[in-house]
């Protein structure tokens, strides 16, 4: 079935460094790419999304890009900060209620 | 941020026990979806449903059962559980439930099965 693969598991960074998290997805009809950040006993929230039409989008300090032949996707943070400590999901879907998730990456920011 | 409302937060449960989860949105949303996080695992995609309506059943075992009574509410009645099923149980809405939009989490309630 479909997966979407999620790498690293772990991420730790110094504050100011930048950050990247990648994906994979299997299914080729996957054509919406949200990102979630999940604080510690807090709800998962969307921070970013991109579609299939678009290469990369920015939105301040975090940025996706997406490249469909190898069929993946990119988290970038830049200039991390230690609010940025969360969890991150990454998704796919081909355009259908059905989010396949990444299995979460642990961010931390080292002060 | 109320949009999304989960109760109770935590349960603790034994295997003979019949419990409810319970999840109301605010947002006017016609989709809401049920979603077990377990640890080291991907968000798991239980229940949807559309205007009321269920329209996936991601083969989940009957003794967890879903019920929608309004566009609002959303249940999840647990009956003879499991230790494995002690999870984060995540509910979301979605403004139409049709892919490609943002999906909106609830606080979620953590389940621990004795």
């Amino acid at each position: 079935g479909e997966n979407v693969e999620q790498h690293p598991s772990t991420l730790s960074v110094q504050e100011g460094d930048s950050a990247v998290i990648k994906c994979t997805y299997s299914d080729s009809a996957s054509n919406y790419f949200p990102w979630y950040k999940q604080e510690l006993g807090k709800r998962p929230q969307l921070i970013i999304d991109i579609r299939s039409n678009v290469g990369e989008k920015k939105d301040q300090r975090i940025a996706v890009t997406l490249n469909k032949t190898a069929k993946h996707f990119s988290l970038h943070i830049t200039e991390t900060q230690p609010e940025d400590s969360a969890v991150y999901f990454c998704a796919a879907t081909s355009g259908t209620y059905k989010y396949i998730f990444g299995t979460g990456t642990r961010l931390k920011v080292l002060a | 941020e109320t949009g999304v409302t989960q109760t109770p937060r935590h349960l603790v449960m034994g295997m003979t026990n019949k419990k409810s989860l319970k999840c109301e949105q605010h947002l006017g949303h016609n989709a809401m979806y049920w979603y077990k996080q377990s640890a080291k695992k991907p968000l798991e995609l239980m229940f949807v449903y559309n205007f009321k309506e269920q329209t996936e059943n991601n083969s989940v075992p009957s003794r967890f059962s879903p019920e929608c009574p309004n566009s609002s509410h959303l249940f999840l009645h647990l009956h003879t559980l499991q230790p494995e099923d002690s999870a984060l149980y995540l509910c979301a809405s979605s403004p139409s439930g049709g892919g490609r939009e943002k999906l909106f989490f609830g606080s979620g309630t953590q389940l621990s099965v004795l």
